[in-house]
């Protein structure tokens, strides 16, 4: 079945530096990608869609400067987290859909998601 | 958009059944998944139901949905401690992107 690879999947960092989050998928195309952000004992809270040559769309309330996304090829898209302070400590998970029109059959497919730890 | 809920925990014995519920308010969800995450990992699809069906069973996995009440439903039937972990109901639509997802629901397995 579908395989996304996400790294790495625990990182440490000072506050003020960048890190850099890699989503892959190994085994298709993915047309566009997800970035969720997900908070201790709550939902997943979607970041951004990503779409392979384009802008990343963000969600309202997040800021498109500090969470930088690239989407360069179509198995692979990037999250960097700038100038990391604490707040941003979270578990951020990424998945990668073929074609949306397939539905689940290419379905939603997840990483094992990065627990980003800013001290 | 759409708001899904969902009772944040549940705890049932080894060998019992397990029901996880989830609610919903937009009606135009075509597609209405489950998935179970792990303690530190993403998201696993267990199973899914189209908008057309009402039930669908997958081993000891039985999915209701009841449209009229924009209400989904998980059975795990003879639940195992290795079951213990977050379901997240989900629900998309034909040809749009994002997922929409229910709060999660905590199952605890009591051995």
């Amino acid at each position: 079945g579908a395989v996304v690879s996400q790294h790495p999947s625990r990182v440490i960092c000072k506050s003020g530096t960048s890190v850099k989050i890699e989503c892959r998928s190994l085994d298709f195309q993915a047309t566009t990608m997800f970035w969720y952000r997900q908070f201790p004992k709550q939902s997943l809270m979607l970041m951004a869609t990503s779409n392979e040559g384009s802008k990343a769309t963000y969600e309202q309330g997040v800021e498109k400067d500090k969470f930088l996304i690239n989407h360069a090829s179509l198995t692979l898209s990037t999250l960097t987290v700038t100038s990391a302070h604490p707040e941003d400590s979270s578990f951020y998970i990424c998945s990668a859909i073929q074609n949306p029109r397939d539905g689940p059959n290419y379905g939603y497919t997840f990483g094992s998601g990065t627990r980003l730890t800013v001290v | 958009g759409e708001d899904v809920e969902q009772s944040l925990f549940l705890s049932v014995r080894e060998g019992d059944s397990s029901v996880i519920n989830c609610t919903y308010t937009d009606s135009s969800s075509t597609y209405l998944y489950w998935y179970k995450q792990e303690p530190g990992a993403g998201l696993q699809l267990l199973t899914y139901i189209f908008s057309n069906m009402d039930m669908k069973q997958d081993q000891r996995l039985t999915v209701l949905l009841n449209k009229k009440d924009k209400h989904l439903s998980l059975r795990i039937a003879d639940t195992q401690t290795g079951d213990s972990a977050i379901y997240f109901c989900a629900l998309g639509q034909t040809g749009a992107n994002n997922l929409f997802f229910g709060t999660g629901t905590r199952l605890t397995v009591i051995p």
